[in-house]
């Protein structure tokens, strides 16, 4: 157990619709991170919290959103879903954010879309 | 923008050396990171390098040239378990920011 939790670990939804993941960050990290990873495709960064405020954004769709809550939960908001919204997303953590003791990586969500 | 340069696959076998090679374009260096994901699994921290030279964990070592904007992840004794993708990273834009991920090199080792 890596300390950062996700859920669910598995969805199936179909087109058109909307659906939420969660993540419970390591405790102490007050950094998460949102990446999408697709089929032989790398971690495309989504979105960055920080102590509840929204850090940086990277290659996150409008359809989608996030937000971090003040116990430093965030939820990944994704709708109108479409076939190639499936992916992994995986939620990470840092203390701060400093690259020297790495990110923490929750197992992910599976996201299928049909 | 950041970008990120490695070789999409890499096979071995066991007992061997290997090097996994990762360049990178960025209007700022703070550092190059590396991880390791198994098939279906969360990704997981290996190694940090900020200044050059080689940093040595275990059977891993990650080395840095900030000259030749290059940097390597070397694994010896090679195991079966090593078989899985690496990803080398980099800041977005500035230390402290979101890591940047390569798309991968995905390391076969057979027996």
């Amino acid at each position: 157990d890596s300390g950062v939790t996700q859920t669910p670990k598995h969805l199936i939804t179909a087109t058109g619709q909307r659906v939420t993941l969660r993540c419970s960050p390591r405790s102490g990290d007050l950094s998460v991170y949102w990446y999408q990873q697709s089929l032989d495709q790398g971690l495309q960064f989504l979105i960055q919290y920080y102590n509840g405020e929204e850090r940086a954004k990277g290659n996150i769709l409008e359809r989608f959103s996030a937000q971090q809550f003040p116990d430093l939960h965030s939820e990944l908001n994704l709708s109108s879903l479409e076939l190639g919204d499936s992916a992994l997303y995986f939620c990470a953590s840092s203390e701060g954010g400093q690259e020297a003791d790495g990110y923490t990586f929750g197992s992910g969500t599976r996201l299928t879309v049909v | 923008g950041q970008s990120l340069e490695q070789p999409s696959e890499v096979t071995a076998v066991e007992g061997a050396i290997v090097q996994i090679n990762c360049t990178y374009q960025t209007s700022g260096f703070y550092g190059l990171s590396w991880y390791q994901q198994h098939d279906g699994g969360a990704p997981t921290f290996l190694s940090y390098n900020a200044l050059d030279g080689l940093e040595e964990t275990g059977r891993f070592s990650s080395f840095l040239s900030r000259s030749d904007s290059y940097g390597y992840l070397l694994l010896q004794e090679l195991q079966m378990k090593d078989s899985a993708s690496y990803f080398c990273a980099v800041p977005r834009n500035q230390a402290g920011t979101a890591l940047i991920f390569g798309k991968g090199t995905t390391l076969s080792v057979s027996s």
